[in-house]
């Protein structure tokens, strides 16, 4: 059975260009997690979305990013203009209705070089 | 945004050794959770905790939920080369929120 599937796993672009992360939960689950990981503030949830709806988007660091999940095999986070310090493995992860947090699966990343 | 505090930093040792590594934190959780990431990967769910003092094993993975719910280990017994990777604490504030706060992670590297 597939898992999380994320796209591009790697993408390098220039600053000031619009960069999209797609990702594709797991069928059947009702909740989605973007993720971002550095090297210096380890692994941050940007935003969870619970039946296609945003529920916490504290996480997302500015007006640059914007995630939207419209409909529930399909999720994008879209970061407009990028910028070096986007820099990022990108991770989104799925959950199924009603489980508990830790049944998150998580997909292999998306590494995002922002040049 | 919030961490956990999760130490060491990084471990080497030899195959066979033990390891051990702990979280730490102001809050406290209701539910903590240890995950593995292999290069390349996302992180695995190994072991999850969730009720203070609990102690659950998972083949060589051991794992503490601390008493005061404000911290938890991880042992690893007699450790192999797949054992390598990045290990990271995650805990579930209290709520309905399905948000997990992770840890800095802990590289460890096993020579054979």
């Amino acid at each position: 059975d597939a898992g999380v599937i994320q796209s591009p796993r790697h993408e390098v672009t220039e600053m000031g260009q619009e960069v999209t992360l797609r990702c594709k939960p797991i069928s059947g689950h009702n909740s989605l997690f973007w993720y971002r990981q550095t090297m210096m503030r380890g692994l941050e949830l940007l935003i969870y979305f619970n039946n296609n709806v945003p529920i916490d988007d504290s996480g997302m660091p500015e007006d640059r990013f914007s995630a939207k999940m419209p409909n529930a095999s399909f999720s994008t986070l879209k970061i407009q203009p990028s910028e070096p310090r986007d820099s990022a493995v990108y991770f989104c992860a799925s959950k199924p209705a009603g489980a508990s947090p830790d049944t998150q699966y998580f997909g292999p990343g998306t590494r995002l070089t922002v040049l | 945004g919030q961490q956990l505090n999760q130490s060491p930093q990084s471990m080497f040792i030899q195959e066979g050794e033990d390891v051990s590594m702990n979280c730490t934190s102001s809050s406290i959780f209701n539910t903590w959770l240890w995950y593995k990431q292999d290069p390349g990967e996302g992180p695995v769910l190994l072991i999850a905790l969730y009720k203070a003092g609990e102690l659950t094993s998972n083949g060589r993975l051991t794992a503490q939920f601390g008493i005061t719910r404000k911290d938890s280990f991880l042992n690893i017994s007699a450790s192999i080369p797949s054992d390598v990777g990045i290990y990271f604490c995650a805990g579930q504030l209290g709520g309905a929120t399905n948000k997990l706060i992770f840890g800095t992670g802990t590289l460890l590297a096993v020579q054979p």
